[in-house]
């Protein structure tokens, strides 16, 4: 199975910086590499696919960049909303992994 | 409206058995992948199983891979999981999503508000 690890495993960050998640496979997954957002008691929401791609109706605060094993969620101007756990996933082979989430807390 | 909604979610006793549903509205439910997602408590996502558009190809989590089925009616709209000798670590949410596009059977581009399902004497 493909691992997923993210760093850092939490953060916390103050509105108005820009925060960087990583996501390191163990091995290569191409571009395979999907962004979710989780807010306590609710479903994931996609955030990007494919790496670098941007779900309709996400904001242009999140981006992604990477390719092969090293991956990267930023996210800009943060605002009080963005506080929630982000997780990686690879969907280039099954069984498709998550990482452990990122919890991000705004100060 | 596009959503999925879960039934079936419980209390059973471990060995015990529990099928849950997830029915599609608002788009064109045969054009996609299915997949069931889940999350225990204060824990991570765990990908559980995926099938994909017309019902021929399925796959699972080792976790999972014997014990539980997925399928789907696409003349229902609906997506199950038949979950056979459950343990307590099968107790969490459980998730169904849609693929991000038609034929896709990677990301998760909808997600249903989840079902909880526990597994205790």
């Amino acid at each position: 199975d493909i691992e997923m690890t993210q760093s850092p495993s939490s953060l916390s960050a103050s509105v108005g910086d820009r925060v960087t998640i990583t996501c390191r496979a163990s091995q290569s997954i191409r571009n395979y590499l999907n962004w979710y957002q989780q807010k306590p008691g609710k479903a994931p929401n996609l955030l990007i696919w494919t790496t670098s791609n941007l779900q309709s109706g996400v904001p242009s605060k999140f981006s992604g960049s990477g390719s092969e094993t090293d991956f990267t969620l930023t996210i800009s101007g943060l605002q009080p909303e963005d506080s929630a756990t982000y997780y990686c996933q690879q969907s280039y082979t099954v069984p498709i992994t998550f990482g452990q989430g990122t919890r991000l807390e705004i100060k | 409206e596009v959503q999925l909604v879960e039934s079936g979610g419980g209390l059973v006793q471990p060995g015990e058995s529990l099928r849950l549903s997830c029915t599609a509205s608002g788009f064109t439910f045969s054009n996609y992948w299915m997949q069931w997602v889940r999350q225990a408590p204060g824990k991570g996502l765990v990908w559980v199983s995926r099938l994909n558009d017309v019902g021929s190809t399925t796959n699972y989590a080792d976790s999972v891979k014997g014990r539980f089925t997925i399928s789907r009616d696409n003349a229902k709209n609906t997506v199950y999981l038949q979950m056979n000798s459950l343990t307590d670590e099968d107790t969490g949410v459980y998730y169904c999503g849609r693929g991000c596009f038609s034929n896709s059977g990677g990301c998760v581009g909808l997600w249903g508000q989840g079902t909880l399902v526990t597994v205790s004497s």
